[in-house]
């Protein structure tokens, strides 16, 4: 079955500075990945997804995510913090188009001003 | 569209009581699921339906857990008993497919959060 791993339940980085949320996934077939964000109070809100075209994936409010077959990875990645960023983030896996989605533990991030 | 709607947004009851949790997915949306999110466990999908129909509820913890779809506007999740440890919040979803079919993504409402006493 599939699964993702996010390394780091916690994350703080300066205002200004770069963003790298990291995500692994594990699965039999190629992936379909997902960012999620989710601000205080809110449900989550699709930041990106990769669909097996373009490995380098840009989303919303400046967030990109690379796929990396070879490291079975999908980092998320930002060049410059901002105050409002601070949120939970989860990336998610689902193994095939008519296939639901597993959602990993999330990763908080802090921005320090 | 409003989005989808919870109700309540905030539910305090006592162990051993019923609990009904509600949901209208966005309109024209054919699937709606049932997540649940602790700190311990993060975000758990419970169930899912593709109009109306439930297809999918593996992951409903127990028998106390029951989900229902009337019609493609609403949908109920009820626990009863309720106990201590069903204490979360539970977040509603739709989506118009799973996962990328139709490139879609799935719409979260705001969440009920449930405290059990």
């Amino acid at each position: 079955a599939q699964s993702v791993t996010q390394l780091g339940s916690h994350v703080s980085v300066s205002e200004g500075a770069l963003v790298l949320l990291r995500c692994n996934y594990s699965s039999s077939v190629p992936p379909y990945l997902f960012w999620y964000v989710q601000y205080p109070n809110q449900g989550l809100q699709l930041l990106l997804k990769y669909t097996s075209a373009a490995t380098l994936v840009k989303g919303i409010n400046g967030f990109e995510a690379e796929f990396k077959k070879s490291e079975t990875s999908f980092h998320l990645t930002k060049p410059s913090a901002h105050m409002s960023d601070a949120a939970e983030y989860f990336c998610a896996v689902s193994e095939g188009r008519d296939d639901k989605i597993i959602f990993g533990k999330g990763t908080r991030l802090h921005i320090l001003p | 569209d409003a989005g989808v709607i919870q109700s309540p947004r905030h539910e305090v009851t006592e162990m051993g009581q019923e609990v009904t949790l509600r949901c209208k997915p966005i309109s024209g949306h054919d699937y709606l699921f049932w997540y649940r999110q602790t700190m311990m466990r993060g975000l758990e999908l419970l169930i899912y339906f593709n109009n109306n129909v439930p297809i999918d509820d593996s992951g409903m913890p127990e028998d106390r857990f029951s989900a229902k779809m009337p019609n493609a506007s609403f949908s109920t999740l009820k626990i009863q008993p309720s106990e201590p440890r069903d204490s979360a919040v539970y977040f509603c979803a739709s989506s118009l497919g799973l996962a990328v079919a139709l490139y879609n993504e799935q719409f979260f409402g705001p969440g009920t959060r449930l405290t059990v006493l």
